[in-house]
C-alpha cells in the first residue's frame, strides 16, 4: 500500500528565505507526482506535476524534483513571500488513484 | 470561466438524514472524483468515475453513494450509514483516468457538519 509522508508538518520562515519542503513515498511504481497548494477552507490548486520519467519541473519561483528510485520529491520555493503562506500537499499517482500526503503548513512572516 | 463548482459551501445535517453534495464541471473532463479531508489527515478517496454511468469505490466508500448520469455532474450522497460524516469534501476532475498522467483540478469544497 502506497504511503506518502511530508516533513516537516509545519514550517515558519521570515520573508525572503529560500525553503525546501519534503515528500517521500514508499512505492516507486508511480505515474507522476504532483504538488498542490491549499489555502485555509479552500480547494486545492495544482502547482507542479512531474511525470515519472522526469527529474524536475519549474514554475516561477517554484522548483520540484523527483527521485523515483529513492521515493523522494522536494519542492523548492525561492525568495519566499507572505502570500506563499498555505498548506502544501504532495500526491503520487499510482494505479487507479492519487495518494496524498498530510501536507506541510507554511507560514511566511513579513 | 472553466472550472469546477461545488455547492453548497457549508452544509448542516441532523443525525439520521441523507444529504447530497453537488459537483459540476465544464472542463469536458471524463474523470471525476470525491475526496474527504479531515484535520491533520491527507485527502482520502471516496468514489471516482472514469466515464458516464460508471463509477468505482475508493478507500472509504462505506456510507456514501454517487451517480454519474451526465459527464458534467457527479453528486455525492452522504447517507445516515456514514457514522462520522463531519468533514471537508472536495470534488475533482481530470481529462484522463486516475492512473493516468493528467493533473486533477479541484473544486472549492463543501464543509459538512452534523449537528
Amino acid at each position: 500500500k502506497q504511503e506518502v509522508t511530508q516533513i516537516p508538518a509545519a514550517l515558519s520562515v521570515p520573508e525572503g528565505e529560500n525553503l525546501v519542503l519534503n515528500c517521500s513515498f514508499t512505492d516507486s511504481a508511480i505515474y507522476n507526482l504532483q504538488w498542490f497548494r491549499q489555502d485555509p477552507g479552500k480547494g486545492l490548486t495544482s502547482l507542479l506535476l512531474i511525470q515519472s520519467s522526469q527529474r524536475e519541473q519549474t514554475s516561477g519561483r517554484l522548483n520540484a524534483s523527483l527521485d523515483k528510485s529513492s521515493g523522494r520529491s522536494t519542492l523548492y520555493i525561492a525568495a519566499s513571500q507572505p502570500g506563499d503562506s498555505a498548506t502544501y500537499l504532495c500526491a503520487v499517482t499510482g494505479f487507479q488513484k492519487l495518494v496524498f500526503g498530510t501536507g506541510t503548513r507554511l507560514l511566511v512572516s513579513p | 470561466d472553466g472550472g469546477i463548482t461545488q455547492s453548497p459551501k457549508y452544509l448542516f445535517r441532523k443525525e439520521g438524514q441523507n444529504v447530497t453534495l453537488s459537483c459540476e464541471q465544464n472542463l469536458n473532463h471524463d474523470a471525476m472524483y470525491w475526496y474527504r479531508q479531515d484535520p491533520g489527515q491527507g485527502l482520502r478517496l471516496i468514489y471516482y468515475s472514469q466515464i458516464v454511468n460508471d463509477f468505482q469505490k475508493g478507500d472509504i466508500a462505506e456510507g456514501y453513494s454517487v451517480s454519474r448520469e451526465k459527464k458534467e455532474s457527479f453528486p455525492l450522497t452522504v447517507t445516515s450509514a456514514q457514522k462520522n460524516p463531519t468533514a471537508f469534501y472536495l470534488c475533482a476532475s481530470s481529462a484522463g483516468g486516475p492512473g493516468g498522467t493528467d493533473t486533477q483540478y479541484f473544486g472549492p469544497g463543501t464543509r459538512l457538519t452534523v449537528l
